[in-house]
């Protein structure tokens, strides 16, 4: 067990709707990182919060946001839902406190999403 | 952009005997390493990182061995288990356009297989 929670595991849902992961970083840590998980594009990332600031953008779509909130749960949230964004969506956490150097991410257990 | 590839998909294994998971990466500059696995319904678990200082590290088991040289990297898991069956990536920081310095960049991953 990595620390970091996610909800909900499953996620069915119909093409145009909108949903929103919740993610609960390990306990102290400042940063949480979205992640996309699919069979053609292997493991993406999205973005990267720190202490409730995006830092980072990676390949997410100008569909998705998300959102780091002073208790430092993360929310992604993905609108005008298409067939292609079935996958796993997984955050993962770090201490936020190395300085610039490179931190262990940990990574949550993920939500599977299902577009119908 | 920077990119980590694994040389083969699938890698099946005698229960006992040592593994060896290879990683190419292309960008010379990269001074982070980390490998993960990630078992069946299940987010990335850390393993075992290096640091472009280090040609080797040592963990529970594992070991990590970086060619800077040729660019390569491997992961040796000694006396396999059942329990080490799973996929293993490599990965390392950056090679998103937006500027995601922190954000990982995952090979393909290879699937590793224990025969009883």
């Amino acid at each position: 067990d990595s620390g970091v929670t996610q909800t909900p595991k499953h996620l069915i849902t119909a093409t145009g709707q909108r949903v929103t992961l919740r993610c609960s970083p390990r306990s102290g840590d400042l940063s949480v990182y979205w992640y996309q998980q699919s069979l053609d594009q292997g493991l993406q990332f999205l973005i990267h919060y720190y202490n409730g600031e995006e830092r980072a953008k990676g390949n997410i779509l100008e569909r998705f946001s998300a959102q780091q909130f002073p208790d430092l749960h993360s929310e992604l949230n993905l609108s005008s839902l298409e067939l292609g964004d079935s996958a796993l969506y997984f955050c993962a956490s770090s201490s936020g406190l190395a300085g610039g150097l490179q931190e262990t991410q940990y990574f949550g257990p993920g939500t599977r999403l299902l577009v119908l | 952009g920077e990119s980590v590839g694994l040389h083969l998909p699938t890698l099946s294994v005698q229960e006992g005997d040592n593994s060896i998971i290879n990683c190419a990466y292309s960008n010379s500059a990269s001074d982070y390493f980390i490998w993960y696995k990630q078992e069946s319904g299940k987010g990335p678990q850390f393993i075992i990182d290096i640091r472009s200082n280090m040609d080797k590290r040592q963990g529970q088991r594992v070991t990590v061995l970086l060619n800077k040289t040729v660019k390569h990297l491997s992961l040796q898991i000694a006396a396999t288990q059942p329990g080490d069956s799973a996929v293993y990536f490599c990965a390392e920081p950056g090679g998103y356009s937006g500027g995601g310095a922190d954000g990982l960049t995952f090979g393909k991953g290879t699937h590793l297989i224990i025969q009883p």
